[in-house]
């Protein structure tokens, strides 16, 4: 079986512009949810998705939007990127109810 | 609303040798508990959880915890460490059968570096 892909691994973006990070969950998990881990801290609960709608929410911004497909792949927006945005991004997915989740290696996300 | 406090943010420790990683919970309903690996440059590798059933729970690559509802800790242990265990712990919560499901506390990590 596969497991929770993401892309791009490193990103590099402009403090203002707007970014998509993308997850590919494992095979027969239907939720996805994503993770904020700064540096030296651990990660943080950004949103959940589950049946392509969200489904649990932290504390992030609105500026902090997602999407789930019906393949169950999953995309990250942050738009008007912040200094404090730069951080790993964390994919895991899981099957509803089995407290089993799967996460990716993350993306690294670097805002200039 | 949930905290976990991972008690030790650095534990060095010989090849070999037993090693203990302490974590604290708070909540004010039912949790599940989960400990984690990260090794540099990865993501996170599930250990071990606890669900429900017996306290003391055996996960992969020799470590176990047990689960302490009167003292609301989840530590975990190995009794020999290889120079490989070296990596970050973290130790998560989440509200069991909730509404929250998905959602997991992280405590803020404990970095185990194992010495020869």
């Amino acid at each position: 079986e596969t497991g929770v892909t993401q892309s791009p691994t490193h990103l590099i973006k402009t403090r203002g512009q707007q970014v998509t990070l993308r997850c590919s969950s494992q095979s027969g998990h239907n939720t996805v949810s994503w993770y904020q881990q700064a540096l030296g801290q651990g990660p943080q609960f950004i949103f959940q998705y589950y049946r392509e709608e969200e489904n649990g929410r932290g504390n992030f911004p609105p500026r902090f939007s997602g999407l789930q497909f019906p393949n169950y792949s999953s995309e990250l927006n942050v738009n008007a990127l912040e200094l404090d945005d730069s951080a790993l991004y964390l994919c895991a997915s899981s099957l509803i109810d089995s407290y089993g989740y799967t996460f990716g290696s993350g993306t690294r996300l670097t805002v200039v | 609303a949930q905290s976990v406090t991972q008690l030790d943010s650095q534990v060095p420790v010989f090849e070999e040798a037993p090693v203990e990683l302490r974590c604290n919970y708070s909540s004010s309903v039912s949790v599940y508990l989960f400990w984690y690996v990260q090794y540099p440059n990865q993501g996170l590798q599930l250990l071990l959880k606890y669900l429900s059933g017996s306290t003391l729970v055996k996960g992969i690559n020799g470590f176990e915890a047990e689960f302490n509802k009167s003292q609301t800790s989840f530590h975990l242990r190995k009794p020999s460490v290889h120079i490989s265990d070296t990596a970050e712990y973290f130790c998560a919560v989440t509200n069991a059968g909730g509404t929250s499901y998905g959602k997991l506390t992280f405590g803020q990590g404990t970095i185990l570096t194992v010495h020869p």
